[in-house]
């Protein structure tokens, strides 16, 4: 069976430092995998996805994520935290194309 | 274009109740989706449709009925609610191409006593 992990449920950084999130897959085949992201009491967000035309994704807000097949992983990070960054981080994998299979999610603590 | 829309936005209901979530659509999608937040546990999916007139079970279906009657509207129904159906849901809706992005309502906060 597919499955998404993210390590750590909760990463807390300064304001302008790396922000650094981790997802790990499991796939016997390429899949495509996103990031959502969630601000409290709204709805997820794309933030990009992986869909196999480049293995580093550019995405909203500053972010990026690059595909490593070899370690089948989709980190998220962004050069500089911003306190409006603060958020729940899910990634997810969609192996057949058709419904979402998700982490548990990361919490993104930014202090000033 | 108002996307993906749900209703109500927060409902309590006593155990043995019955109720019905609305999810509407105005971006044509093929796929309509149901999904509940868990704290801890992210998003699990209860129920998909792939097209008018079509269901499909996800990772958790028990305790839970769907309807796709028309395209733009996926209905989450409770038979009986029980308090482990207290949660967070979440309709989502995409494309039918393969990497098309879900795009998901705002959610409806369930609590059963």
């Amino acid at each position: 069976a597919q499955s998404v992990t993210q390590l750590g449920s909760h990463v807390s950084v300064s304001e302008g430092a790396l922000v650094l999130l981790r997802c790990n897959y499991s796939s016997s085949v390429p899949p495509y995998l996103f990031w959502y992201v969630q601000y409290p009491n709204q709805g997820l967000q794309l933030l990009l996805k992986y869909t196999s035309a480049a293995t580093l994704v550019k995405g909203i807000n500053g972010f990026e994520a690059e595909f490593k097949k070899s370690e089948t992983s989709f980190h998220l990070t962004k050069p500089s935290a911003h306190m409006s960054d603060a958020a729940e981080y899910f990634c997810a994998v969609s192996p057949a194309g058709t419904a979402l299979i998700f982490g548990k999610g990361t919490t993104l603590s930014v202090s000033s | 274009n108002a996307g993906v829309t749900q209703t109500p936005k927060f409902r309590v209901l006593k155990t043995g109740q019955s109720m019905t979530l609305l999810c509407a659509q105005d971006m044509n999608h093929e796929y309509m989706y149901w999904y509940r937040q868990d704290p801890g546990m992210g998003l699990r999916l209860i129920h998909y449709s792939v097209g008018e007139g079509t269901t499909a079970k996800g990772e958790v279906p028990d305790g839970y009925n769907v309807s796709r009657l028309k395209k733009q509207n996926f209905l989450l129904g409770l038979e009986s609610a029980a308090p482990s159906q207290t949660s967070v849901y979440f309709c989502a809706s995409k494309d039918r191409g393969l990497d098309d992005t879900q795009y998901f309502g705002p959610g409806t906060r369930l609590t059963v006593l």
